[in-house]
């Protein structure tokens, strides 16, 4: 069965600072990943993906994240934050090909930054 | 464009009563997935719509959890005789195609007194 893990369930950040949000992931099949973000009081948006192609996904507000298959790891990293950042981050995968296409999320990383 | 809505936002409702959610996905989108979030978890799925049908409903927890959607757009997750343990919220995503990118509605805050 697929997993994902996320160790960090809070990550505090001062603002300008680099940051990693760890994502590993459990799958005996190959798989699509997603990071998903939730601003407080909104709901979740999708902030990039592999699907296939280059390793390494960029967002458009200055995120990225690199698959790494011999790791089994999508880690999501900024070097600079700012305080509008703060929010849940969320890893998820997917089955590539198969009978169903649902989204297997880890339990979240709260992202805090502080000024 | 609009995104995916879903009503009520939140709903309080007494042990053992019935419920309905209900979730309008993206216009022209023909799938439609329903989640589950527990307060610390991550979303949990639950079924997945294409089209009318449900492809999977795997995630459905008992027979007390139900879905339709029956003319392919609007989808109603309805609950019979809800616990306690069934406070959560409630997320619709939507997407083109079975395959493409789900989109999330804000979700139905669920608290049962």
């Amino acid at each position: 069965a697929q997993s994902v893990t996320q160790l960090d369930s809070q990550v505090p950040v001062f603002e300008e600072a680099p940051v990693e949000l760890r994502c590993n992931y459990s799958s005996s099949v190959s798989v699509y990943l997603f990071w998903y973000v939730q601003y407080p009081n909104q709901g979740l948006q999708l902030l990039l993906k592999y699907l296939s192609g280059s390793t390494l996904v960029e967002s458009i507000n200055g995120f990225e994240a690199e698959f790494n298959k011999s790791q089994t790891s999508f880690h999501l990293r900024k070097p600079s934050v700012h305080i509008s950042d703060t929010a849940e981050y969320f890893c998820a995968v997917r089955n590539y090909g198969g009978a169903t296409n649902k989204l297997i999320f880890g339990t979240g990383t709260l992202l805090a930054v502080q000024p | 464009g609009a995104g995916v809505s879903q009503t009520p936002s939140n709903k309080v409702t007494e042990k053992g009563k019935y419920v309905e959610l209900r979730c309008d996905p993206i216009s022209g989108h023909t799938a439609l997935y329903w989640y589950r979030q527990s307060l610390g978890q991550g979303p949990e799925f639950l079924i997945y719509f294409q089209g009318t049908g449900a492809a999977d409903d795997s995630g459905l927890p008992n027979d007390r959890f139900f879905a339709v959607r029956p003319e392919g757009s609007v989808s109603t997750l309805k609950i019979q005789r809800t616990e306690r343990g069934d406070s959560a919220v409630y997320l619709c995503a939507s997407s083109a195609g079975g395959w493409d990118t789900q989109y999330f509605g804000p979700g139905t805050r669920l608290t049962v007194l």
